[in-house]
This record gives C-alpha cells, sequence and structure tokens, in this order.
C-alpha cells in the first residue's frame, strides 16, 4: 500500500496559522490525497483531499506539491479545538480503503 | 442525514470470551462500511471492509471475524479474545463521492480485555 511520512508531532500558538507537512514520495498518478483528524477519545472525522489542484473548505486548504510527492494542511488559524492528530492518507484508485499511519499530533499553545 | 451507530460503548472482557460488536448505519443505502482497531497511543489499523451484503474483506489475519448480515449493518466478532485484542473499534461507512472515498466513523467501542 502507498505509504506518507509525517512528523510525529507539531506545535502552534493559538491564531497562527499551522502547516503540516506530509511526504508521499510513492503517490501513484490516480491516488486521492485525504486529510483526516482525530481528537481525543473520538473517531477520526474528515478534513479535506485533493488530486492534483490546491483545494480549500471551511476547515482547511490543501496545497500539494507539482510532483504530487507531498502535500501540506494548512489551518489558517490555529484553536484550541483544532489540537488533534493529523492523518495524511492515500486512498489507491478504486480501493475503497484508506490506509492510516501514525499522524501528527497537533499541541496548540493558548 | 445520516448517522452511524455502535454499541456497547466500552466493554470489559475476560480472556477466551467471546466477542460481539454491532455497528449500524442510517439515513443512506449501500455503503461501504468497514471495521478498524486502534490500540493505546497508535494509529487506526484496518482490519475488515464490505461493499455490500454478505462481502467481507479481511486486511490483517486474526482470531477476528466480521459479518455484513444487513445492507446498513456491520458485526465485528471473536470467538475467544486475547489480550492483545483490547482497544479502540472503530465503525466507519462510506459512499464514492465522485472518485474519493470519504469516510465517516461511529464513537468507537472501547473494549478491554483482562
Amino acid at each position: 500500500d502507498a505509504k506518507t511520512t509525517q512528523p510525529n508531532s507539531m506545535e502552534s500558538n493559538e491564531e497562527e496559522p499551522v502547516h503540516l507537512p506530509c511526504n508521499h514520495s510513492t503517490i501513484s498518478g490516480t491516488d486521492y490525497i485525504h486529510w483526516y483528524r482525530q481528537l481525543p477519545s473520538q473517531g477520526p472525522e474528515y478534513v479535506i483531499h485533493g488530486l492534483t489542484s490546491n483545494v480549500n473548505n471551511r476547515m482547511a486548504s490543501l496545497a500539494i506539491a507539482e510532483d504530487r510527492k507531498s502535500s501540506t494542511l494548512i489551518l489558517h488559524r490555529a484553536t484550541l479545538r483544532d489540537a488533534a492528530v493529523y492523518y495524511c492518507i492515500l486512498e489507491m484508485d478504486s480501493s475503497y480503503k484508506l490506509i492510516f499511519g501514525s499522524g501528527t499530533r497537533l499541541l496548540v499553545r493558548p | 442525514s445520516q448517522t452511524i451507530h455502535q454499541w456497547p460503548a466500552t466493554l470489559v472482557q475476560p480472556v477466551g470470551s467471546p466477542l460481539s460488536l454491532e455497528c449500524t448505519v442510517e439515513g443512506t443505502s449501500n455503503p461501504n462500511l468497514y471495521w478498524y482497531r486502534q490500540a493505546a497511543g497508535r494509529g487506526l489499523q484496518l482490519l475488515f471492509y464490505s461493499v455490500g451484503i454478505g462481502q467481507i474483506s479481511s486486511e490483517v489475519p486474526q482470531n477476528l471475524s466480521a459479518s455484513r448480515p444487513q445492507d446498513r449493518q456491520f458485526i465485528l466478532s471473536s470467538k475467544k479474545l486475547l489480550l492483545s485484542d483490547s482497544g479502540f473499534y472503530l465503525c466507519a461507512w462510506s459512499v464514492r463521492r465522485g472518485a474519493a472515498n470519504e469516510q465517516f466513523f461511529g464513537p468507537g467501542t472501547r473494549l478491554t480485555v483482562l
């Protein structure tokens, strides 16, 4: 299965932007890039996904490198409620499966 | 709107006892269904997924099994629990939107095997 690499943890100050990196050098042309986050004692929740172009939604932005071998999840203004584990996942074409890695634990300082 | 239910929320079972965890989805039809397990402090491990009634794919060989007796019901079972089966069990559903597969997770069942 395609693999992603993320830092174990990152820290941010409240109300500052956060850039969460992800490397996926083995990505194939039809693999989608997904981001989910998991708050303590809860199931993961969908954040955003993309294929080639940058994407924006109400939660975050996703910046995808031109060669698609890396991507960055951008939280424009971190809040304390954004403290969570963020997972970068590749969905192989038509596989139905999301293979979760260990993710990045984001700590937000007040 | 769609909702996903899991029960029980917490469970403490002795080693060697059987297990049955149930997951149901409302408000959608023919969803893909998934069972994940998360050990303490770890990421999620995909255990089983199903694209239709009676269709189960296993991702990791172990003493667990899954069944899908109805379109929106997914059951995780074991005949004899092991200590290593402890963890946070999450059910999820998805329907393919365009070409991407967005998954929605239930509240989870926290299982402790003693």
